[in-house]
């Protein structure tokens, strides 16, 4: 088994463009969720989901998208990057709510 | 929403030691955890625990409910126990919140 596996692991923005990170589960988990981290602030929740077709926000979605397509993966989409929005991005996925796996993280930088 | 409060923010060990970490939250949840975050950023979970008492290994956790906290102990710590250990709750929204964290160093 795979995990949780996140693409990509690093990559660097300029500010007002847009990209994808990637998030695949070959668990059959339900709950996928997006957390940001930031020095100091522990791990905050940007947007997670249910289950395959439902989604909701989390506590600091602005500037994000996402959507649940298929049960195994949860992209997140960023618009127009900022400079705010650089920090390290990981996936979780879960049989029933919370948090069992994450995966290996996504290092962004918006100069 | 709901607050959640870690205590020590940080702690640093000789190896064999033991410590107490602890988590408080403001409100009834579903749900809490307990992750460690190794010093190379990897999250992994120790423990589902919204009530009683669990162990694994050299690890336990209590969760009180009723006086909205729980612990985590960690005995004869060693060098891998290293790294910042979160508390996170969630209630019937599925919302995970996370504390800050307690940063852990066990030195040889």
């Amino acid at each position: 088994n795979a995990g949780v596996t996140q693409t990509p692991k690093f990559q660097v923005l300029k500010t007002g463009q847009s990209m994808t990170l990637q998030c695949a589960q070959d668990m059959n988990h339900e709950y996928m969720s997006w957390y940001r981290q930031d020095p100091g602030m522990g791990l905050r929740l940007i947007h997670y989901s249910v289950g395959a077709g439902i989604t909701d926000q989390g506590e600091v979605p602005n500037g994000y998208n996402v959507s649940r397509s298929t049960t195994e993966d949860f992209p997140l989409r960023l618009l127009s990057a900022a400079p705010s929005q650089t920090s390290v991005y990981f996936c979780a996925s879960s049989y029933s709510g919370g948090a069992d796996t994450f995966g290996s993280g996504t290092r962004l930088t918006v100069v | 929403g709901i607050q959640v409060e870690q205590s020590p923010p940080d702690l640093i060990l000789q190896e064999g030691a033991n410590s107490t970490l602890r988590c408080n939250f403001s409100d009834s949840v579903n749900n809490l955890q307990w992750f460690h975050q190794n010093p190379w950023g990897q999250l992994i979970n120790l423990f589902y625990i919204p009530s009683g008492t669990k162990q694994n290994g050299r690890l336990s956790a209590t969760t009180v409910a009723t006086e909205r906290y729980s612990l985590l102990y960690i005995s004869s710590s060693q060098t891998t126990d290293s790294g910042v250990y979160f508390c996170a709750v969630y209630g019937s929204n599925y919302k995970l919140t996370f504390g800050k964290g307690t940063l852990l160093t066990v030195n040889p």
